[in-house]
């Protein structure tokens, strides 16, 4: 399957700064999703981008579709502590039929 | 709209014995159904997809045999751990697609399943 690598693998930030994690793949996507993962639940949709250099916002998260089609970039301003989880980006198959997910990287939010 | 359960969302079971987990779309009928395993601090790896009526399509390395896929309506997918051991203690989440609508088969995910074997 294709690989999508996360980085950074865990951040620990103060309450109210910003975030920005990204998502490398070795093979293009024409889609990239954001999934958020709370603790012992399943990944909720956050944002979903659909073609290169897309800007797109969803409140205080702003998501990228890389130029080169193979990374996509997600930020996220004056954290809280319930942006407390793991965030996964993912990628549809070229058919649309499944999805490859991101290795996640995890955020704690320290009040 | 578009909303998945599970159930259980945790069970514990001695070893050898099986368990069965229940995905349910709520409000549409699901015309595909994801099956979805994830251990700590992991991400989610695909097992198996399942159409309705039709034998689900299991990744490499996963043990149909082992994991058994029903998904017999357009609104409920179940998954078998059958002869469960410690090594499958892990968190099974589904999701379920419905009619596509865009360049993908947008997935809405339910909450999972913590398994423990004991």
């Amino acid at each position: 399957g294709q690989q999508l690598n996360q980085s950074p693998q865990s951040m620990f930030i103060q309450e109210g700064e910003d975030v920005s994690m990204n998502c490398t793949s070795s093979s293009i996507f024409n889609t990239w999703l954001w999934y958020k993962q709370d603790p012992g639940e399943g990944p909720v949709l956050l944002i979903a981008l659909y073609k290169a250099g897309e800007l797109t916002s969803n409140g205080r998260l702003t998501a990228q579709f890389g130029i080169t089609r193979k990374d996509s970039f997600l930020n996220i301003s004056a954290s809280i502590p319930s942006d407390v989880g793991i965030y996964f980006c993912a990628g549809p198959s070229f058919t649309g039929n499944q999805f490859y997910f991101g290795t996640g990287t995890s955020l704690t939010v320290i009040p | 709209g578009a909303v998945v359960s599970q159930h259980p969302s945790w069970v514990i079971c001695k070893s050898g014995t099986s368990v069965k987990i229940e995905c349910r779309s709520l409000d549409f009928q699901a015309t595909t159904m994801f099956w979805y395993r994830q251990f700590p601090k992991q991400s989610l790896m695909l097992m198996a997809t399942s159409n309705e009526g039709s034998k689900a399509t299991y990744e490499q390395g996963v043990e149909k045999d082992k994991f058994l896929i029903n998904h017999a309506s357009l609104t409920l997918s179940t998954l078998t751990v059958t002869s469960a051991h410690p090594e499958d203690s892990s968190f099974y989440i589904c999701s379920a697609s419905r009619d596509r609508r865009s360049s993908y088969n947008e997935q809405f995910f339910g909450p999972g399943t913590r398994l423990t074997v004991l």
